[in-house]
């Protein structure tokens, strides 16, 4: 298993250049999300998804855009690029366990997102 | 609203000292806790679920329902525990994660 696989792993943009963050997971997971990682901020949500064709807002959505057409792909598109959105993003699956709790998510490797 | 608090953003022990990673939520029902740690410019790792009340290198964390608490802890820091740190609560699988500790261990 590749388990998540998030592509490019290095951007550079021009402010309002969109682009699209791919990422791909093969453990058939049905939870999927999105997150920015920030310096003294943490993790906040962007996307998340609850299984193909669903998908819902974290904390943090605005500028950016989702869709979920598929169990393994989650992609994240930023329409209009900004300086504020210069972070790392990841991308994370999971799954439910037999008792209704959640697995734990698994996360990529992140994308360094750099606008100019 | 859910809210998961980390107040130390960085906390300096020697090897072989203890070590408690604080962690302080805000959540209506009953929690899902987790601690993971990232590596320096690695992917975040899950390190404990609370419900499977596992220890993992060394470290286990116990749930306070009444002090609303799930601090991370390890009897004997190792070097090679310098990481970031961050504690995530669990909303109907969506998952809210503290500003992070950066635990240093120095030899």
């Amino acid at each position: 298993n590749a388990g998540v696989t998030q592509t490019p792993k290095f951007q550079v943009l021009k402010t309002g250049q969109s682009m699209t963050l791919q990422c791909a997971q093969d453990m058939n997971h049905e939870y999927m999300s999105w997150y920015r990682q920030d310096p003294g901020m943490g993790l906040r949500l962007i996307h998340y998804s609850v299984g193909a064709g669903i998908t819902d807002q974290g904390e943090v959505p605005n500028g950016y855009n989702v869709s979920r057409s598929t169990t393994e792909d989650f992609p994240l598109r930023l329409l209009s690029a900004a300086p504020s959105q210069t972070s790392v993003y990841f991308c994370a699956s999971s799954y439910s366990m037999g008792d209704g709790g959640n697995y734990g998510y698994t996360f990529g490797s992140g994308t360094r997102l750099t606008v100019v | 609203a859910q809210r998961v608090t980390q107040p130390e953003k960085l906390l300096s022990v020697f090897k072989g000292a203890p070590v408690e990673l604080k962690c302080n939520y805000s959540y209506s029902g009953s929690p899902e806790l987790f601690w993971y740690v990232q590596y320096s410019r690695q992917r975040l790792q899950l390190l404990l679920r609370h419900i499977s009340r596992e220890s993992i290198k060394g470290f286990t964390a116990d749930l306070n329902k009444g002090e609303t608490s799930f601090h991370l802890k390890k009897p004997f820091a190792q070097e090679e525990d310098s990481a970031m740190y961050y504690c995530a609560l669990s909303h109907f699988n969506k998952f809210y994660f503290g500003s992070g500790t950066k635990l240093n261990v120095k030899p």
